[in-house]
């Protein structure tokens, strides 16, 4: 166990549905990362989060969104879903907002889009 | 985004050393070395990192060069628990967030 827990490990929906993905980092972490893999684009940040403020944004669509709460847990929001959004999606949580030092990932949310 | 080149993959014995190399032309001054790697069907794990010396952990080892153009990790006794994806990562400035390549898939034989 890492420390850092995803909710749920799987998920099977339909197109054009939404579903909700739930991170809690490590504790003691402020700082929450998501990142999207699927099999033809490795690893893909997608957006980062330090103690409830939005701090920095990578390939993230227009249909997703995140939020970290006061308890610092986060939330990874997909909508109007597409085959393509099929994939693995990890948490990561680290201390430090301003390295790379010492991310911790989950164990990941599989998501499959029918 | 200051970017690392690695071998697809590699190959290695049980109970040999393993030299994973990478290399990053482009680092500037401020970018720190990070190693991560990523069992199958796993998250990715941190390995190690360092800005221009020499480190070591329990894990691994981090061999920088000089001009702090390349790295290698190296693995002292692979066992077959180090079959994975390896990840050389930079990491820039007060930006905190990683941006992964491909990695390098390592092999590891019995």
């Amino acid at each position: 166990d890492s420390g850092v827990t995803q909710t749920p490990k799987h998920l099977i929906t339909a197109t054009g549905q939404r579903v909700t993905l739930r991170c809690s980092p490590r504790s003691g972490d402020l700082s929450v990362y998501w990142y999207q893999q699927s099999l033809d684009q490795g690893l893909q940040f997608l957006i980062q989060y330090y103690n409830g403020e939005e701090r920095a944004k990578g390939n993230i669509l227009e249909r997703f969104s995140a939020q970290q709460f006061p308890d610092l847990h986060s939330e990874l929001n997909l909508s109007s879903l597409e085959l393509g959004d099929s994939a693995l999606y990890f948490c990561a949580s680290s201390v430090d907002p301003t390295t790379g030092y010492g991310y911790t990932f989950g164990s990941g949310t599989r998501l499959t889009v029918v | 985004d200051a970017k690392t080149t690695q071998p697809n993959s590699m190959e290695s014995n049980e109970e040999e050393p393993v030299h994973l190399p990478c290399n990053h032309s482009t680092i500037s001054g401020t970018d720190y070395i990070h190693w991560y790697r990523q069992l199958p069907s796993q998250g990715p794990e941190y390995v190690i990192h360092g800005l221009t010396s020499n480190v070591n952990n329990r894990m691994a080892s981090l061999a920088i060069a000089e001009d702090r153009k390349s790295s290698t990790l190296i693995l002292h006794r692979a066992t077959l628990r180090d079959a994975a994806v390896y990840y050389c990562i930079l990491s820039w400035g007060s930006q905190g967030n990683l941006i992964f390549g491909k990695g390098t898939k390592l092999s590891v034989k019995p």
